[in-house]
């Protein structure tokens, strides 16, 4: 149980375009969905939380303009990159809780994004 | 900002030998999960411990939470070649937010 899938799973798109990405827990209703951006061979850096039926909220440095988080449903986040640009270029990875606050987390598998 | 800190960076050890990692953090925390990520693969949840607890185990995992020194440690014994992954930390602080370490290269050597 508690899987949580994300699509796609790789894309490549031209500079200036925007790309969607979608965060879906397949089996339970997730509160609260996380965002993450893992840049190679460092960590992961949590860019936003997202509660369903309420606004984002975004990390500092994270440009939420930029960064647009939707989450509709209980089962479903989108992460649109806009106008996106070669630094854009990362791993996007997102999570979900079930209960929201200090229970785990369930990550999806990430999303590969290259911008050319 | 990233606090979580991971030591070794890296780590080699022969298959069947026991991995050990440790994490520090900064803050105080409700709690403190450690995940495995193979290359290229989103995160795969090991272990979640709380702060009121003090050690963890699951299957060939122990995990040890000491809040005194603000570390945990992951302890994988009997290491085996699909152990070979980048493991992190991850403390969740009093506001709620997650704070990842930036993770620890296990390499099982055959």
């Amino acid at each position: 149980g508690a899987v949580v899938s994300q699509h796609p799973s790789r894309v490549i798109c031209k500079s200036g375009t925007s790309v969607k990405i979608e965060c879906r827990s397949l089996d339970f209703q997730a509160t609260t969905m996380f965002w993450y951006r893992q840049f190679p061979k460092k960590s992961l850096m949590l860019m936003a939380t997202s509660n369903e039926g309420s606004k984002a909220t975004y990390e500092q440095g994270v440009e939420k303009d930029k960064f647009l988080i939707n989450h509709a449903s209980l089962t479903l986040s989108t992460l649109t990159v806009t106008s996106a640009h070669p630094e854009d270029s990362s791993f996007y990875i997102c999570s979900a809780s079930l209960a929201g606050f200090g229970d785990t987390q369930y990550f999806g598998p990430g999303t590969r994004l290259t911008v050319l | 900002s990233q606090q979580g800190e991971e030591d070794p960076q890296a780590l080699s050890i022969q298959e069947g030998e026991n991995a050990t990692m440790n994490c520090s953090y900064k803050t105080s925390i409700n709690n403190l999960q450690w995940y495995r990520q193979n290359s290229g693969r989103g995160l795969v949840h090991l272990i979640l411990i709380r702060s009121n607890e003090r050690e963890k185990h699951s299957g060939r995992l122990r995990v040890t939470l000491d809040t005194s020194k603000k570390s945990s440690s992951l302890l994988i014994t009997a290491s085996r070649a699909a152990d070979t992954a980048s493991y992190f930390c991850a403390s969740r602080d009093r506001d709620d937010k997650i704070i990842f370490g930036k993770g620890t290269r296990l390499h099982i050597l055959p």
